[in-house]
Protein backbone atom coordinates (compact mmCIF):
# COMPACT_ATOMS: atom_id res chain seq x y z
CA UNK A 1 0.00 0.00 0.00
CA UNK A 2 1.27 3.59 0.05
CA UNK A 3 3.57 4.60 2.12
CA UNK A 4 4.57 7.44 4.48
CA UNK A 5 7.94 7.88 5.82
CA UNK A 6 7.51 8.87 9.02
CA UNK A 7 11.26 10.09 10.94
CA UNK A 8 12.43 9.93 13.65
CA UNK A 9 11.67 5.94 14.33
CA UNK A 10 12.30 6.72 17.82
CA UNK A 11 13.90 10.09 20.73
CA UNK A 12 15.21 10.01 23.69
CA UNK A 13 14.90 13.66 24.94
CA UNK A 14 15.50 15.48 28.06
CA UNK A 15 12.69 17.31 29.94
CA UNK A 16 12.45 20.25 28.80
CA UNK A 17 13.55 20.04 24.92
CA UNK A 18 11.53 20.52 21.98
CA UNK A 19 10.49 17.82 19.67
CA UNK A 20 10.39 18.03 16.19
CA UNK A 21 8.76 15.32 14.05
CA UNK A 22 7.98 14.74 10.14
CA UNK A 23 6.00 12.78 7.59
CA UNK A 24 7.04 12.68 3.89
CA UNK A 25 5.30 11.25 0.89
CA UNK A 26 5.61 10.85 -2.97
CA UNK A 27 2.27 11.36 -2.99
CA UNK A 28 -0.33 14.14 -2.84
CA UNK A 29 -2.60 14.45 0.48
CA UNK A 30 -5.97 16.32 1.36
CA UNK A 31 -5.65 16.14 4.79
CA UNK A 32 -3.39 15.64 7.61
CA UNK A 33 -3.86 13.92 10.59
CA UNK A 34 -1.21 13.89 13.64
CA UNK A 35 -2.39 11.26 16.56
CA UNK A 36 -0.88 10.18 20.20
CA UNK A 37 -0.83 6.53 21.22
CA UNK A 38 -0.25 6.17 25.51
CA UNK A 39 1.04 2.70 26.55
CA UNK A 40 -1.57 0.10 25.97
CA UNK A 41 -3.63 2.14 24.75
CA UNK A 42 -5.56 3.44 20.93
CA UNK A 43 -4.11 6.40 19.68
CA UNK A 44 -6.07 9.97 19.93
CA UNK A 45 -6.37 12.37 17.44
CA UNK A 46 -3.81 15.75 18.58
CA UNK A 47 -4.34 17.90 15.89
CA UNK A 48 -6.13 17.83 11.82
CA UNK A 49 -4.93 20.33 8.68
CA UNK A 50 -6.92 20.38 5.70
CA UNK A 51 -4.87 22.60 3.99
CA UNK A 52 -1.59 23.20 2.31
CA UNK A 53 0.50 26.00 4.26
CA UNK A 54 -1.62 25.46 7.20
CA UNK A 55 -0.05 25.53 10.82
CA UNK A 56 -2.19 24.91 13.44
CA UNK A 57 -1.24 24.59 17.57
CA UNK A 58 -2.92 22.85 20.20
CA UNK A 59 -1.13 24.22 23.60
CA UNK A 60 2.53 23.15 23.08
CA UNK A 61 2.28 21.13 20.14
CA UNK A 62 2.52 23.23 16.61
CA UNK A 63 1.88 20.86 13.00
CA UNK A 64 2.39 22.28 9.41
CA UNK A 65 0.65 20.58 6.20
CA UNK A 66 3.41 21.12 3.99
CA UNK A 67 3.02 23.07 0.67
CA UNK A 68 3.92 20.91 -1.75
CA UNK A 69 0.85 18.60 0.06
CA UNK A 70 3.61 15.92 0.27
CA UNK A 71 4.75 16.14 3.44
CA UNK A 72 3.81 17.50 7.01
CA UNK A 73 5.72 18.11 10.46
CA UNK A 74 4.87 18.27 14.30
CA UNK A 75 6.72 20.33 17.38
CA UNK A 76 6.17 19.88 20.87
CA UNK A 77 7.92 21.95 22.96
CA UNK A 78 9.14 22.63 26.27
CA UNK A 79 8.34 18.27 26.84
CA UNK A 80 7.34 16.87 30.29
CA UNK A 81 6.69 13.59 31.49
CA UNK A 82 3.27 12.84 29.63
CA UNK A 83 4.11 13.54 26.36
CA UNK A 84 5.78 10.45 26.23
CA UNK A 85 4.47 7.33 23.54
CA UNK A 86 4.05 6.87 20.07
CA UNK A 87 3.03 9.41 17.71
CA UNK A 88 1.49 8.57 14.48
CA UNK A 89 0.94 10.91 10.96
CA UNK A 90 -1.61 9.85 9.10
CA UNK A 91 -2.90 11.58 5.75
CA UNK A 92 -6.12 10.77 3.63
CA UNK A 93 -5.33 10.27 -0.50
CA UNK A 94 -7.35 12.14 -2.86
CA UNK A 95 -9.95 10.06 -4.17
CA UNK A 96 -8.96 7.45 -1.36
CA UNK A 97 -13.00 7.20 -0.09
CA UNK A 98 -11.49 8.86 3.36
CA UNK A 99 -9.49 6.11 4.13
CA UNK A 100 -6.40 7.25 5.90
CA UNK A 101 -2.74 5.90 5.81
CA UNK A 102 -0.43 5.86 8.72
CA UNK A 103 3.20 6.39 9.26
CA UNK A 104 5.17 4.10 11.36
CA UNK A 105 5.16 6.09 13.88
CA UNK A 106 7.86 7.84 16.81
CA UNK A 107 8.33 6.81 19.79
CA UNK A 108 9.42 9.51 22.20
CA UNK A 109 10.71 9.13 25.71
CA UNK A 110 11.44 11.63 27.93
CA UNK A 111 14.09 11.79 30.52
CA UNK A 112 13.61 13.60 33.50
CA UNK B 1 -20.63 10.40 25.96
CA UNK B 2 -20.24 8.60 22.12
CA UNK B 3 -17.61 6.46 21.75
CA UNK B 4 -16.10 3.12 20.45
CA UNK B 5 -15.48 0.42 22.55
CA UNK B 6 -13.45 -2.33 22.60
CA UNK B 7 -13.67 -5.66 24.33
CA UNK B 8 -11.99 -7.45 26.16
CA UNK B 9 -8.99 -5.51 27.11
CA UNK B 10 -6.90 -8.48 27.23
CA UNK B 11 -7.67 -12.07 25.67
CA UNK B 12 -5.88 -15.06 25.98
CA UNK B 13 -6.22 -17.81 23.01
CA UNK B 14 -4.95 -21.91 22.65
CA UNK B 15 -3.43 -22.60 19.61
CA UNK B 16 -6.45 -23.94 17.25
CA UNK B 17 -9.21 -21.99 18.52
CA UNK B 18 -10.89 -19.16 17.11
CA UNK B 19 -11.57 -16.07 19.46
CA UNK B 20 -14.13 -12.59 18.50
CA UNK B 21 -12.77 -9.17 18.87
CA UNK B 22 -15.88 -6.84 19.88
CA UNK B 23 -16.02 -3.80 18.49
CA UNK B 24 -19.25 -1.10 19.36
CA UNK B 25 -19.70 2.85 18.55
CA UNK B 26 -22.29 5.14 19.06
CA UNK B 27 -20.83 8.07 17.15
CA UNK B 28 -23.10 6.70 14.21
CA UNK B 29 -20.21 6.42 12.01
CA UNK B 30 -20.43 4.97 8.82
CA UNK B 31 -17.03 3.44 8.03
CA UNK B 32 -15.15 0.90 10.59
CA UNK B 33 -11.64 -0.29 10.76
CA UNK B 34 -9.71 -3.25 12.35
CA UNK B 35 -5.89 -2.52 12.47
CA UNK B 36 -2.90 -5.02 14.43
CA UNK B 37 -0.31 -3.42 15.94
CA UNK B 38 2.52 -5.84 16.60
CA UNK B 39 5.65 -4.40 19.48
CA UNK B 40 7.13 -1.37 17.85
CA UNK B 41 5.46 -1.15 14.99
CA UNK B 42 3.16 0.92 13.53
CA UNK B 43 -0.78 -0.16 12.15
CA UNK B 44 -1.30 -2.31 9.36
CA UNK B 45 -4.72 -2.98 8.38
CA UNK B 46 -6.83 -6.36 8.91
CA UNK B 47 -10.48 -5.08 7.28
CA UNK B 48 -12.56 -2.51 6.49
CA UNK B 49 -16.34 -1.66 6.54
CA UNK B 50 -18.17 1.47 4.92
CA UNK B 51 -21.59 -0.07 5.09
CA UNK B 52 -23.75 -2.48 6.54
CA UNK B 53 -23.15 -6.14 5.57
CA UNK B 54 -20.20 -4.78 3.00
CA UNK B 55 -16.58 -5.40 4.23
CA UNK B 56 -13.28 -4.95 2.03
CA UNK B 57 -10.13 -6.99 2.72
CA UNK B 58 -6.59 -4.79 4.41
CA UNK B 59 -3.25 -5.41 4.23
CA UNK B 60 -3.12 -8.57 6.14
CA UNK B 61 -6.67 -10.38 5.90
CA UNK B 62 -5.50 -13.55 6.07
CA UNK B 63 -5.97 -15.73 8.95
CA UNK B 64 -9.19 -13.34 9.97
CA UNK B 65 -12.98 -12.86 9.08
CA UNK B 66 -15.36 -9.87 9.87
CA UNK B 67 -19.14 -9.24 9.69
CA UNK B 68 -21.00 -6.01 9.68
CA UNK B 69 -24.47 -7.13 10.44
CA UNK B 70 -25.43 -3.16 12.50
CA UNK B 71 -23.87 -0.07 11.91
CA UNK B 72 -22.67 0.19 15.61
CA UNK B 73 -20.84 -3.28 15.51
CA UNK B 74 -17.82 -4.79 13.57
CA UNK B 75 -16.67 -7.66 15.20
CA UNK B 76 -12.81 -9.30 14.06
CA UNK B 77 -12.98 -13.26 14.52
CA UNK B 78 -9.03 -14.59 14.97
CA UNK B 79 -8.98 -17.94 13.08
CA UNK B 80 -6.89 -20.80 14.19
CA UNK B 81 -5.30 -20.16 10.56
CA UNK B 82 -3.51 -17.36 11.54
CA UNK B 83 -0.05 -18.47 12.40
CA UNK B 84 0.97 -15.86 14.43
CA UNK B 85 -2.34 -13.97 16.56
CA UNK B 86 -0.04 -12.52 19.51
CA UNK B 87 -0.58 -8.94 19.22
CA UNK B 88 -2.50 -5.51 19.78
CA UNK B 89 -5.36 -5.52 17.29
CA UNK B 90 -7.29 -1.71 17.48
CA UNK B 91 -10.92 -0.99 16.11
CA UNK B 92 -11.62 2.29 14.81
CA UNK B 93 -14.46 4.39 13.11
CA UNK B 94 -15.16 7.43 10.79
CA UNK B 95 -17.44 9.21 9.28
CA UNK B 96 -17.29 8.89 5.38
CA UNK B 97 -20.19 11.63 4.37
CA UNK B 98 -19.31 14.43 6.82
CA UNK B 99 -17.48 17.86 4.60
CA UNK B 100 -14.78 17.66 6.74
CA UNK B 101 -12.34 14.30 6.95
CA UNK B 102 -12.11 14.44 11.00
CA UNK B 103 -10.02 11.46 10.91
CA UNK B 104 -10.43 8.26 12.71
CA UNK B 105 -11.56 7.10 16.78
CA UNK B 106 -10.17 4.24 17.94
CA UNK B 107 -11.11 2.20 20.34
CA UNK B 108 -8.33 1.34 23.69
CA UNK B 109 -7.27 -1.97 21.90
CA UNK B 110 -7.63 -5.57 22.99
CA UNK B 111 -4.04 -7.26 23.67
CA UNK B 112 -4.53 -11.13 22.38
CA UNK B 113 -2.14 -13.71 23.26
CA UNK B 114 -1.66 -17.20 22.39
CA UNK B 115 -1.02 -19.84 25.30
Amino acid sequence: GQQLNQSPQSMFIQEGEDVSMNCTSSSIFNTWLWYKQDPGEGPVLLIALYKAGELTSNGRLTAQFGITRKDSFLNISASIPSDVGIYFCAGQLSGSARQLTFGSGTQLTVLP
Amino acid sequence: DGGITQSPKYLFRKEGQNVTLSCEQNLNHDAMYWYRQDPGQGLRLIYYSQIVNDFQKGDIAEGYSVSREKKESFPLTVTSAQKNPTAFYLCASSHLLARTNYGYTFGSGTRLTVV
